[in-house]
């Protein structure tokens, strides 16, 4: 079965520290990796993709995430967090050509 | 482009009662789609549409109807509401199914059934 697992319920920092999201999936097949922030009361956006191109991968807001297979790992990473990126963070996994798999999210705190 | 829009924002049902939730796209896509949203989980897909006429089934359809009679609208149909239903729900799109195409969402909608 595929499934995705988030590491951390809630992960707490300062601002202009650094953020480490992380996300670990098993998947059958190659699979597409995504990054959606959740601000509260909002929809699902969009902050970054893996599509085979390139295991590092930059997103909006200065975030980027790093394929790694042999760890079967998608973590998220950003050198210094803002007040604005406090919101829930979802790994989502589409293994080859079936459905999109949720992780249960990590919320993030930040602290001035 | 408004993207995917939903409404309404809000809803407080009694229990047994019906509704529909609205899901408008204007970008073109085939593909759309129905989560729930349950505290500290993650989305649940309820039910998808490939395009125009044709639907399927997600992880959690029971008690939920979709219908697809045009590309840009997708509504959900609540028939008997339950507790259990209590949720928010978001609709989203996507150009293709498969591979690197991501998934566009509407804002949600909370739905409260008491």
């Amino acid at each position: 079965a595929q499934s995705v697992t988030q590491l951390d319920s809630h992960v707490s920092v300062s601002e202009g520290t650094p953020v480490l999201l992380r996300c670990n999936y098993s998947s059958s097949y190659s699979p597409s990796l995504f990054w959606y922030v959740q601000h509260p009361n909002k929809g699902l956006q969009l902050l970054l993709k893996y599509t085979s191109a390139a295991t590092l991968v930059k997103g909006i807001n200065g975030f980027e995430a790093e394929f790694k297979k042999s760890e079967t790992s998608f973590h998220l990473t950003k050198p210094s967090a803002h007040m604005s990126d406090a919101a829930e963070y979802f790994c989502v996994v589409r293994p080859g050509f079936q459905k999109l798999v949720f992780g249960t999210g990590t919320r993030l705190l930040v602290s001035p | 482009n408004a993207g995917v829009t939903q409404t309404p924002k809000f809803r407080i049902l009694k229990i047994g009662q019906s509704m529909t939730l609205q899901c408008t796209q204007d970008m073109n896509h085939n593909y759309m789609y129905w989560y729930r949203q349950d505290p500290g989980m993650g989305l649940k897909l309820i039910y998808y549409s490939v395009g125009a006429g044709i639907t399927d089934k997600g992880e959690v359809p029971n008690g939920y109807n979709v219908s697809r009679s045009t590309t840009e609208d997708f509504p959900l149909r609540l028939e008997l509401a339950a507790p259990s239903q209590t949720s928010v729900y978001f609709c989203a799109s996507s150009l293709d199914r498969q591979g690197p195409y991501e998934q566009y969402f509407g804002p949600g909608t909370r739905l409260t059934v008491t």
